[in-house]
């Protein structure tokens, strides 16, 4: 069966220090991979995307980059962490057949102070 | 472009009552569609999918939901209320198969009164 994990589960980070947030996918090959962020009190906006290795499409200009070295990873970047990206970070995976359907990772809670 | 509306950002039944969570959906082709549920500080579990077979889509844990063309709706129900379906649920469309984007509306609160 297939799994997705997210790391770190939690992060305080300081306004203007890097970030990395990973995402990985077992069990598939060749998964579409999302990386939303939902604000508190909001809906889910959608970051990224990708539909294969290298291939990052963009949703929302911002602070935030994306990166997909391998198959199964999927990363959320920044280089100077803004007040404004605290939220909670949900990675999620569809199958290469059926697209449409989404499965998502536990999140990742992020506080910038 | 698709889009969702969630009616209620809040919602509260007591225990034991029926659940009704609403969902109207706007597409120009027919749509797939989505309930997903969430607990707090949790990723999103996928309760039920509707992709054009029958209207009537039954999902875990007792939830159900109808596809009305008519209506343009897809309203969650679940005939008795558990303390354990308090949580954020979550309407999506996606406006055709093989699109790999789902446009997400803004969640409902249920909260179960005991």
């Amino acid at each position: 069966s297939q799994t997705i994990h997210q790391w770190p589960a939690t992060l305080v980070q300081p306004v203007g220090s890097p970030l990395s947030l990973e995402c990985t996918v077992e069990g598939t090959s060749n998964p579409n991979l999302y990386w939303y962020r939902q604000a508190a009190g909001r809906g889910l906006q959608l970051l990224f995307y990708s539909v294969g290795i290298g291939q990052i499409s963009s949703e929302v200009p911002q602070n935030l980059s994306a990166s997909r070295p391998q198959d199964r990873q999927f990363i959320l970047s920044s280089k100077k962490l803004l007040l404004s990206d605290s939220g909670f970070y949900l990675c999620a995976w569809s199958p290469e057949l059926l697209p449409e359907t989404q499965y998502f990772g536990p999140g990742t809670r992020l506080l910038v102070l | 472009a698709q889009s969702v509306t969630q009616l209620g950002s809040h919602v509260s039944v007591s225990e034991g009552a029926l659940v009704l969570l609403r969902c109207n959906y706007s597409s120009s082709v027919p749509p797939y569609l989505f309930w997903y549920v969430q607990y707090p500080n949790q990723g999103l579990q996928l309760l039920l999918k509707y992709t054009s077979a029958a209207t009537l889509v039954k999902g875990i844990n007792g939830f159900e939901a109808e596809f009305k063309k008519s209506e343009t709706s897809f309203h969650l129900t679940k005939p008795s209320a558990h303390m354990s379906d308090a949580a954020e649920y979550f309407c999506a469309v996606s406006d055709h198969f093989g699109n790999e984007k789902l446009t997400f509306g803004t969640g409902t609160r249920l909260t179960i009164i005991p």
